[in-house]
């Protein structure tokens, strides 16, 4: 059982590049959520979805956009990365009952 | 104001000991409340909810105080592998799910 599949691990982007983040999930889940964590800040809510069609906003969307074409799937996007945007980024699944997490996405922009 | 706060630590632990920590939330409706642990570099995972009569998951004993808004846990006989990040997590009655994240507690167990 796979449970949450976060694709790539690791990605260093120039300054202004663009990139999409893949979030799989085989669980059957209708929310799903993007995270960032920094040091010292914990886990801050990029975008989430509570189905598939709809997205919505969270603690810190600018920057980042999102899509829910297939229930399974939420990706995230930069446009045009930004030094700021450097962070470790969790995607989850479920509900206030507890999340899984992927393994997460190392993204360093120079 | 953060609206899950707790202290960073790190609280060094000789193995064997016991280990305590709270987190404090500032929602009052908050409705459900769980520990994560985050290992280095790992993703986090769910360790345990949180009851309002507390409850305990083996070494793992975590209390809720409504009243004085915060919730605890416990770490009795403490091992080296208990070596991590602790997260406080709370879920907001309106909030659609989207659970509220402490930034952690760090602890480490020492031989």
């Amino acid at each position: 059982n796979a449970g949450v599949t976060q694709t790539p691990k690791f990605r260093v982007l120039k300054t202004g590049q663009s990139m999409t983040l893949l979030c799989a999930q085989d669980m059957n889940h209708e929310y799903m959520y993007w995270y960032r964590q920094d040091p010292g800040m914990g886990l801050r809510l990029i975008h989430y979805s509570v189905g598939e069609g709809t997205t919505a906003k969270g603690e810190v969307p600018d920057g980042y956009n999102v899509s829910r074409l297939k229930k399974q799937n939420f990706l995230l996007g930069l446009e045009s990365a930004a030094p700021s945007q450097t962070s470790v980024y969790f995607c989850a699944s479920g509900r206030g009952y507890g999340y899984t997490f992927g393994s997460g996405t190392r993204l360093t922009v120079v | 104001r953060k609206e899950v706060e707790q202290d960073p630590g790190p609280f060094n632990v000789p193995e064997g000991a016991t280990v305590a920590f709270n987190c404090t939330y500032s929602n009052s409706a908050s409705q459900s409340f769980f520990w994560y642990r985050q290992d280095c570099r790992k993703e986090p995972k769910l360790l345990m909810s949180v009851y309002s009569s507390g409850n305990e998951d083996g070494r793992f004993t975590a209390q809720l105080n409504r009243a004085s808004q915060y919730i605890s846990l416990l770490i009795r006989d403490s091992k080296l592998s208990d070596s991590a990040t602790y997260l406080c997590v709370v879920l907001p009655s309106d909030s659609w799910g989207k659970l509220q994240f402490g930034a952690g507690t760090q602890v480490v167990v020492t031989p």
